[in-house]
């Protein structure tokens, strides 16, 4: 079983639409958490770290379910800028793993 | 602040050739990690560094290497180039080693092997 796992997607999604990504981990000793947003051919960026509450910035919330070892990003009113692979990251110890990214497309 | 920077952006070798890859991390940060990203894949955990160490290494083998000088900048070396190691390269940084620490991506050297 790979570390992390995402839906590969791609996510095909209108304008508006919400739209909801999960992320399962194997670690049980994985600490922290995070998404990042990668554009086409370009770096991923940090969109958010998770937080074991839940945490919540603007259109976005991240949640994490330590139980089922699962992190889940919810976009809501989704945009056309959007469209970008989501990168779910999990660390233990002094690793950091990326998942292998789920793909979204907001199409107009 | 300047960020992550990468160089070159793009750099085109033959087989058997060796690539140079250089990063500048974010002005504080010790810790500098390499990736490898081919086309349509996920990132692959190459090195990390820290404090001009060797820390922890991915799966890959030995042809790939680099190191950190004492100003925390790094360099990846890819020996006996072969045609699979055409990719996006990226490097990250990070304040220190150790839990929770964000990660921050450089635009990455995209390598092509002829």
């Amino acid at each position: 079983r790979k570390e992390v796992e995402q839906d590969p997607g791609p996510f095909n999604v209108p304008e508006g639409a919400t739209v909801a990504f999960n992320c399962t981990y194997s670690n049980s000793a994985s600490q922290s958490f995070f998404w990042y947003r990668q554009d086409c051919r370009k770096e991923p960026k940090l969109l958010m770290s998770v937080y074991s509450s839940g945490n919540e910035d603007g259109r976005f919330t991240a949640q994490l379910n330590r139980a089922s070892q699962y992190i889940s990003l919810l976009i809501r009113d989704s945009k056309l800028s959007d469209s970008a692979t989501y990168l779910c990251v999990v660390t233990y110890g002094q690793n950091f793993v990326f998942g292998p990214g789920t793909r979204l497309s907001v199409l107009p | 602040e300047a960020g992550v920077t990468q160089s070159p952006t793009h750099l085109i070798k033959t087989r058997g050739q060796q690539a140079t890859l250089r990063c500048s991390p974010i002005s504080g940060h010790t810790s500098v990690y390499w990736y490898q990203q081919a086309l349509g894949l996920g990132l692959q955990f190459l090195l990390w560094y820290d404090e001009g160490e060797e820390r922890n290494r991915g799966n890959f083998p030995p042809r790939f290497s680099g190191r950190q000088f004492p100003n925390y900048s790094s360099e990846l070396n890819v020996n006996a180039l072969e045609l699979e190691d055409s990719a996006l390269y990226l490097c990250a940084s990070s304040l220190e080693p150790g839990e929770g620490n964000i990660q921050y991506f450089g635009a990455g050297t995209r390598l092509s092997v002829l």
